[in-house]
């Protein structure tokens, strides 16, 4: 059975880098066919995709918060590490990790919200 | 940047059909798109249904069809049932690794 589960703080304070981590099971995150993506959900409206990671360890980012991502594997560890720099109250949001297989993603994650406030 | 357009909301009579459309601001959406289709109800992750334009995920009932209709790609409800009533969102691969969510249809079944 494929899982993943996102871990992190449930709160950060504006200014500071957030760090999410994305532990899976059920496949390798050497396997050529997948990757790992992370996807955002403020409260209330839609989903944004925001940052991948192929087998090969290439990375890709959205273009509109390239500047502040940086996305990383260990595969040892089964585990996908993102972080978001300079943090504001309008990336309050529920941060979801999913498989991508091929070109779609599944399963996703359970999700994890955090908010930022001081 | 390229936006993803989605219908807002969406109703529908329980049993009835109803095609969500998913489609972008500039340009036509083909299967090099690889569009796929996932509903969301509240406080839950997404779920997928399609995937590669027409492909169901595993148990996704067969009430569920994808497909590209003109310019924009589709998922089709026939048979709506009362826990239809989600959020689906459409998401599209723009090519070197990234890909652009639409902004949710919010279906009511009614």
């Amino acid at each position: 059975q494929v899982t993943l589960k996102e871990s992190g703080p449930v709160l950060v304070k504006p200014t500071e880098t957030l760090t999410l981590t994305c532990t899976v099971s059920g496949f390798s995150l050497s396997n050529a066919r997948m990757g790992v993506s992370w996807i955002r959900q403020p409260p209330g409206k839609a989903l944004e995709w925001l940052a991948h990671i192929f087998s090969n360890d290439e990375k890709s980012y959205s273009t509109s918060l390239k500047s502040r991502l940086t996305i990383s594997k260990d595969t040892s560890k089964s585990q996908v590490v993102l972080t978001m720099t300079n943090m504001d109250p309008v990336d309050t949001a529920t941060y979801y990790c999913a498989r991508m297989l091929y070109n779609w993603f599944d399963p996703w994650g359970q999700g994890t919200l955090v908010t930022v406030s001081s | 940047q390229t936006v993803v357009t989605q219908e807002p909301s969406f109703s529908v009579s329980p049993g009835g059909t109803v095609t969500l459309t998913c489609g972008l601001s500039s340009g036509s959406v083909s299967t090099s798109y690889y569009p796929s289709w996932y509903q969301q109800t509240p406080g839950q992750a997404p779920r997928t249904l399609i995937y590669s334009t027409n492909t169901r995920s595993s148990g996704v009932p067969d009430r569920f069809s994808g497909s590209i209709l003109g310019n924009k790609a589709a998922l089709t409800i026939t048979g709506a049932q009362a826990d239809d009533e989600s959020d689906y969102y459409c998401v599209l691969y723009m090519g070197s690794g990234n890909w652009v969510f639409g902004g949710g249809t919010k279906l009511t079944v009614l």
